[in-house]
């Protein structure tokens, strides 16, 4: 247990259907991220949120949408999504403000898009 | 194109020591950070070099060369449950991470 809950575990959805995966840390860190683990690929960062506020955005499409409502929570909301889009999708949490380098991962999401 | 390049796959008997080099592009550069994920877990932090030399956690270690825009992890003592990938991962002054796509450590008994 890493301190970073991600729900759901396993997720599978049509290409038409709306998903939202959420992410939870009571840490007390300051940023959280989302990273895309396809396989034989390596982990993509894909957003970045420091004190709520979104400071990075990797060139996601805009079928991903991030939302960070507090520090402790982070949404990513899926729609029209491709079946390219099917892998694991991790939330990681750290301090930021280079506080310290380590990150806590949580235990991702295992995305299906059939 | 890649920022940060690994061997793809390792692979040695229980005892032995592996090393797993990793280069990386000095752009925004401020320390190298070694995760290690289980099949089916979460990516776990296991070192971290900002300055040149080596750190010595256990049975395993990190070596970073800032002139040489490489480092190097090393474990010792191989045990069946070191089977794993292992990532090197670019931080920044914030601490976000960027990945090299991890070396798959295959211990045979």
């Amino acid at each position: 247990e890493t301190g970073v809950t991600q729900t759901p575990r396993h997720l599978v959805m049509g290409m038409t259907n709306k998903k939202s995966l959420k992410c939870e840390q009571h840490l007390g860190h300051n940023a959280m991220y989302w990273y895309k683990q396809s396989a034989k690929k390596p982990l993509e960062l894909m957003f970045v949120y420091n004190f709520k506020e979104q400071t990075e955005n990797n060139s996601v499409p805009s079928r991903f949408s991030p939302e960070c409502p507090n520090s402790s929570h982070l949404f990513l909301h899926l729609h029209t999504l491709q079946p390219e889009d099917s892998a694991l999708y991790l939330c990681a949490s750290s301090q930021g403000e280079d506080r310290g380098p380590e990150a806590f991962f949580g235990q991702g999401t295992r995305l299906t898009v059939v | 194109g890649q920022s940060l390049e690994q061997p793809s796959e390792v692979t040695a008997v229980e005892g032995a020591i592996v090393q797993i080099n990793c280069t990386y592009q000095t752009s925004g550069f401020y320390g190298l950070s070694w995760y290690q994920q289980h099949d089916g877990g979460a990516p776990t932090f296991l070192s971290y070099n900002a300055l040149d030399g080596l750190e010595e956690t256990g049975r395993f270690s990190s070596f970073l060369s800032r002139s040489d825009s490489y480092g190097y992890l090393l474990l010792q003592e191989l045990q069946m449950k070191d089977s794993a990938s292992y990532f090197c991962a670019q931080t920044d002054s914030w601490g976000k991470l960027q990945f090299g796509a991890g070396t798959q450590v295959v211990v045979t008994p």
